[in-house]
């Protein structure tokens, strides 16, 4: 069936580095792809999508590539600030299942 | 504005007692959703709804009972048969269910007593 595997955490990272967060899907057809942004004590927030191969979705500064030919989804960001420690979730929807599918989850803390 | 509104945000369960958690979206959504999270870990499938008077059980539905009345509203009950119940739980829509956003709720933590 379809999943999603994401890089586990946590992730610590100094001010103004460089994010990479991997994530990988396994899925039949062509799904959609999101990554979402949950800070402590509340809901997940959409932060990009990617619909179709090769479409890059970007938000806020971060970036994620469809990339079909190794079935993946990386989010990176050039310049990480404190504001963005959080705890980030790859996700797939397929085109003819029925749920959602959510990665673990990926912790990020920004020290100054 | 248009979202998601799930209430209370902090709840707490007796023994052997029933509690129901409030979701409400009016997003003019069709889909509705309800996942468990527990600290450190992912989110996982309670129940979900495709339309109104129709919902279908996800991976971890024992425990757990929902009803889809109206478009609006999707509220989940944890069960006294429900032994673990204490968790982060969030709710979400989407237009449909393929290939389309969800968007959540600022979720419930329920705890037990």
């Amino acid at each position: 069936g379809d999943s999603v595997t994401q890089m586990e955490g946590p992730v610590t990272l100094s001010e103004e580095a460089f994010l990479t967060i991997n994530c990988t899907y396994t899925a039949t057809g062509y799904p959609s792809l999101f990554w979402y942004v949950q800070y402590p004590g509340e809901g997940l927030q959409l932060l990009l999508k990617a619909t179709k191969a090769d479409d890059k979705g970007s938000n806020k500064g971060f970036e994620a590539t469809y990339r079909k030919e190794t079935t993946s989804f990386h989010l990176e960001k050039g310049s990480v600030q404190v504001s963005d420690s959080a705890v980030y979730f790859c996700a797939l929807s397929g085109d003819t299942g029925n749920q959602f599918y959510f990665g673990t989850g990926t912790s990020l803390t920004v020290i100054p | 504005d248009g979202g998601i509104t799930q209430s209370p945000k902090y709840l707490f369960r007796k023994e052997g007692q029933n509690v129901t958690l409030s979701c409400e979206q009016n997003l003019n959504h069709d889909a509705m959703y309800w996942y468990r999270q527990d600290p450190g870990q992912g989110l996982r499938l309670i129940y979900y709804s495709q339309i109104v008077n129709d919902f279908q059980k996800g991976d971890i539905a024992e425990g757990y009972s929902v009803s889809r009345e109206k478009k609006e509203s999707f509220p989940l009950t944890v069960t006294s048969a429900q032994k673990n119940p204490t968790a982060f739980y969030l709710c979400a829509s989407s237009i449909a269910v393929a290939k389309n956003i969800q968007y959540f709720g600022a979720g419930t933590r329920l705890s037990v007593l």
